[in-house]
């Protein structure tokens, strides 16, 4: 089983409102990833977790706050948002075991700011 | 710097024909290498991986790719290319030395499949 799964699959959200978006695996993975995604861009990196604690922040405006309650699920909470921030918002996993250092990427959630 | 290279951004084949994509890399050291693939408002699939060892790969999908280090390069192909193959296709790694797992994509390629 090589799934992660994403919600919600799309948002549409005010300058002023404050959501979520989760992200799960229950491979036993032991690192998680947010990613955002510009039309034909590639996926630019955000935020890495490892073993439930922040490992990364690529200098993430503070209006992206990360989240991992627990080894199978992560969270990224929006507020204060801009319309420059509306695109698809990938998670990924890594198995984190010697040799596996491949990510698995869900399905996105798809982002509109007005 | 470290860095991922897909000289071509559009690439179009006619069904049935051949596919090779070209991906090349820098990096101190030989990086663990992968191929994605990405439908329209979809996530990354991964397609096949590299770690060591047989430098001719097999992933899903009927795909292949060989890495040559002397040429810096990790070509995907396919013999018969496939009308649901048309996507957009990146190329990745990762430094295979250190503790951090950051993946550096290339800019990617897009692929268009004539009927």
């Amino acid at each position: 089983d090589t799934e992660v799964t994403q919600t919600p699959k799309h948002l549409v959200m005010g300058m002023t409102n404050k959501k979520s978006l989760k992200c799960e695996q229950h491979m036993g993975h032991r690192a998680m990833y947010w990613y955002k995604q510009k039309a034909k861009k590639p996926p630019e990196l955000m935020f890495v977790y490892s073993y439930e604690k922040l490992s990364i922040n690529e200098s993430v405006p503070s209006r992206f706050s990360p989240e991992c309650p627990n080894s199978s699920l992560l969270n990224l909470h929006l507020h204060a948002l801009q319309p420059e921030d509306s695109a698809l918002y990938l998670c990924a996993s890594r198995p984190g075991l010697a040799g596996r250092n491949e990510q698995f990427f869900g399905p996105g959630t798809r982002l509109t700011v007005l | 710097a470290q860095s991922v290279t897909q000289p071509d951004i559009h690439i179009t084949v006619s069904e049935g024909a051949s596919l090779e994509l070209r991906c090349n890399y820098s990096y101190g050291a030989t990086p663990y290498l992968f191929w994605y693939v990405q439908s329209p408002g979809q996530g990354l699939q991964l397609l096949l991986k590299y770690f060591s060892g047989d430098t001719l790969v097999q992933g899903i999908k009927g795909f292949e790719a060989e890495f040559k280090r002397s040429q810096s390069s990790f070509n995907l192909r396919k013999p018969s290319v496939h009308w649901s193959d048309a996507a957009e296709y990146f190329c990745a790694a990762i430094n295979s030395g250190g503790s951090n797992y950051k993946l550096t994509f290339g800019k990617g390629t897009l692929l268009t499949v004539n009927p």
